[in-house]
């Protein structure tokens, strides 16, 4: 268990819907980033913040939004769903209070699926 | 444009024996390497890391070796266990960015 926590575990929805993603990162981490990893392929970064700002940004949609709260969980909002959104989408925290990458821990992901 | 290959198909090992997983990378600004292991249905856990400084790093049945100059890296796994059948992903990065990751590589041990 790596201590960070995604929910839900899965998700069914219909093309052009709107669902939010959520993720507590481990205890005492300020970095939360958040990845999709569609089918047989490697982890495409979306997005990551650092106590509560945007830190860097990836390959992120436009339909795509996240925040960090200031508890520190995150969300990630996708918007005008479209079937190549199905993907599993992975959050990870990391201590992260220097510009240098440190280890992130990964949660369990949760499955988006797009009808 | 990947910066970190990970060009190996499937890798099949016998229980016992050694299993070796490669990675190449383009970027020569990385200077700190991570291996994760994912099963099915899981999130990716983190195995072992090592920076640039070092050419070598071991953690029990894992050792990872940098070689910068080729911008290359393995992890050996010895013995490999059943249990060590996963998908394996290397990730490099560098001060200011965020780590890149590569497509994985699969690995089964056979009892």
């Amino acid at each position: 268990d790596s201590g960070v926590t995604q929910t839900p575990k899965h998700l069914i929805t219909a093309t052009g819907q709107r669902v939010t993603l959520r993720c507590s990162p481990r205890s005492g981490d300020l970095s939360v980033y958040w990845y999709q990893q569609s089918l047989d392929q490697g982890l495409q970064f979306l997005i990551q913040y650092y106590n509560g700002e945007e830190r860097a940004k990836g390959n992120i949609l436009e339909r795509f939004s996240a925040q960090q709260f200031p508890d520190l969980h995150s969300e990630l909002n996708l918007s005008s769903l479209e079937l190549g959104d199905s993907a599993l989408y992975f959050c990870a925290s990391s201590v992260g209070t220097s510009r240098r990458p440190d280890t992130q821990y990964f949660g369990p992901g949760t499955r988006l699926t797009v009808l | 444009d990947q910066q970190v290959k990970q060009n190996s198909p499937p890798l099949s090992v016998q229980e016992g024996r050694i299993s070796i997983l490669n990675c190449d990378y383009t970027n020569s600004m990385f200077d700190y390497f991570l291996w994760y292991k994912k099963y099915p249905a899981e999130g990716p856990t983190f195995l072992i890391s090592i920076s640039s400084i070092k050419d070598k790093n071991e953690d029990g049945r894992f050792t990872v070796f940098l070689n910068k100059s080729a911008k290359h890296l393995s992890l050996h796994i010895v013995p490999s266990q059943p249990g060590d059948s996963a998908v394996y992903f290397c990730a490099a990065g560098v001060y200011g960015q965020n780590f890149v990751f590569g497509p994985g590589t699969r690995l089964s041990v056979l009892p």
